[in-house]
């Protein structure tokens, strides 16, 4: 079964930092990787995808993430966070399960607290 | 274009009632899923469908039931509801299975007391 990691549970940075969120996965075929974000009584919106080819992805507000396939890992980066970043970041990954489907499992998430 | 809709938004329960979260999507998706999501274990999935008349098992099914009898509405039902089962549940939906770039709901709080 595949499985997620995400290595921080809280994250606490000062505006301007920069950030980065480890994910790594455990999964032996070929999978489509995501970053979603939920910021504070909202529901899950996407951040972020990789599905193929360049392993360095842009998504929406300066996040991006580089997929290493030797190591398993999807993190997310920004070079320098605002308050506004304050949310929780949850990775995923979709992996085929058999039989025509794809499972897509969560990471725990990250709550990162951004500090005016 | 609304999306994915939940209903209701908020609920109270006592143990051993029942109830049924309603889901609908607007998007012609394929695929659509139920997920609970509780402090420090993320989103762990209840049930999924890939079409209309197809439902499958995620992680944590016990306790839940679900039917998809057309394209556009996935209903999740509590047969007994116990306090385990006192979370924020989400709705999403994706085209297709494999493509799962999901649109969530904006949620279901249930307390089960």
């Amino acid at each position: 079964a595949q499985s997620v990691s995400q290595h921080n549970h809280h994250v606490i940075l000062s505006e301007a930092a920069s950030l980065e969120l480890g994910c790594n996965y455990s999964y032996g075929g070929t999978v489509n990787l995501f970053w979603y974000v939920q910021y504070p009584g909202q529901h899950l919106q996407l951040l972020l995808k990789y599905f193929s080819g360049d392993p360095l992805v842009k998504g929406i507000k300066g996040f991006e993430a580089e997929f290493i396939k030797s190591k398993f890992s999807f993190n997310l980066r920004k070079p320098s966070v605002q308050w506004s970043d304050t949310a929780e970041y949850f990775c995923a990954v979709n992996g085929y399960s058999g039989a025509g489907s794809y499972q897509l499992t969560f990471g725990k998430g990250t709550k990162l607290s951004v500090i005016p | 274009n609304a999306g994915v809709t939940q209903t209701p938004k908020f609920q109270v329960l006592k143990t051993g009632q029942s109830m049924t979260l309603q889901c609908a999507q607007d998007m012609n998706h394929e695929y659509m899923s139920w997920y609970r999501q509780d402090p420090g274990m993320g989103l762990r999935l209840i049930h999924y469908s890939v079409g209309a008349g197809i439902t499958d098992q995620g992680e944590v099914p016990n306790g839940y039931n679900v039917s998809r009898s057309t394209t556009e509405d996935f209903p999740l039902r509590l047969l007994s509801a116990a306090p385990s089962q006192t979370s924020v549940y989400f709705c999403a939906s994706s085209y297709t299975s494999q493509g799962k770039i999901l649109h969530f709901g904006n949620g279901t709080r249930l307390t089960v007391t």
